[in-house]
């Protein structure tokens, strides 16, 4: 099983609001990603979280705060986002050993902000 | 950042036909990976290499490890609508962090019926 799944699958948003993302995995994976990916691009690296301690931060804005409660689960929380900030929202996980490469992406969260 | 040079940009080919694209790097990679993305999914892992010279098949997809360890090719034979979709290859910089992939900037394959 290589499944990770994201929730929700679309979501719209005014530039005031808060909102989360969420992700999960049960492959035992030990690190898990967070991307940015506009159309036609590929993705974009924001956050690695490593045995559950945020390890890479690509220089993301504060209006995007990332939480791992546990080893399974991955969270982007949202707040005052632009509407620049439209975009697929891609979760990632991967082993952490020889292999750690093979990222396995979810489905994606399509986010709109108005 | 690093960057992969991936070709062709674009392809529209015939159903039944083979597809090949590459990707090249300036610099020596200990991965390559490639993954296949439909519109509004995510990327999907097709094959992955770890070792220079390795070719590797899944399926109707065949896809090797530069021997210089900085290229990648990616073949489909006999293509079917399905394959329709945008291909990325990615790869670790043997310079770069354990979880820093880089991407290629995809080959939209198109496949007329």
């Amino acid at each position: 099983d290589t499944e990770v799944t994201q929730t929700p699958k679309h979501l719209v948003m005014g530039m005031t609001n808060k909102k989360s993302l969420k992700c999960e995995q049960h492959m035992g994976h030990r690190a898990m990603y967070w991307y940015k990916q506009k159309a036609k691009k590929p993705p974009e690296l924001m956050f690695v979280y490593s045995y559950e301690k945020l390890s890479i931060n690509e220089s993301v804005p504060s209006r995007f705060s990332p939480e791992c409660p546990n080893s399974s689960l991955l969270n982007l929380h949202l707040h005052a986002l632009q509407p620049e900030d439209s975009a697929l929202y891609l979760c990632a996980s991967s082993q952490e050993d020889r292999g750690s490469e093979t990222q396995y992406f979810g489905p994606g969260t399509r986010l709109l902000v108005l | 950042g690093q960057q992969l040079n991936q070709s062709p940009q674009s392809m529209f080919i015939q159903e039944g036909e083979d597809v090949s694209m590459n990707c090249t790097s300036s610099s020596i990679f200990n991965t390559w990976l490639w993954y296949k993305q439909d519109p509004g999914e995510g990327p999907v892992l097709l094959i992955a290499l770890y070792k220079a010279g390795e070719l590797t098949s899944n399926g109707r997809l065949t896809a090797q490890f530069g021997i210089t360890r900085k290229d990648s090719f990616l073949n489909i034979s006999a293509s079917i609508p399905s394959d329709v979709g945008i291909y990325f290859c990615a790869g670790r910089d043997s310079g770069a962090g354990s979880y820093q992939l880089t991407f290629g900037k995809g080959t939209k394959l198109s496949v007329i019926p």
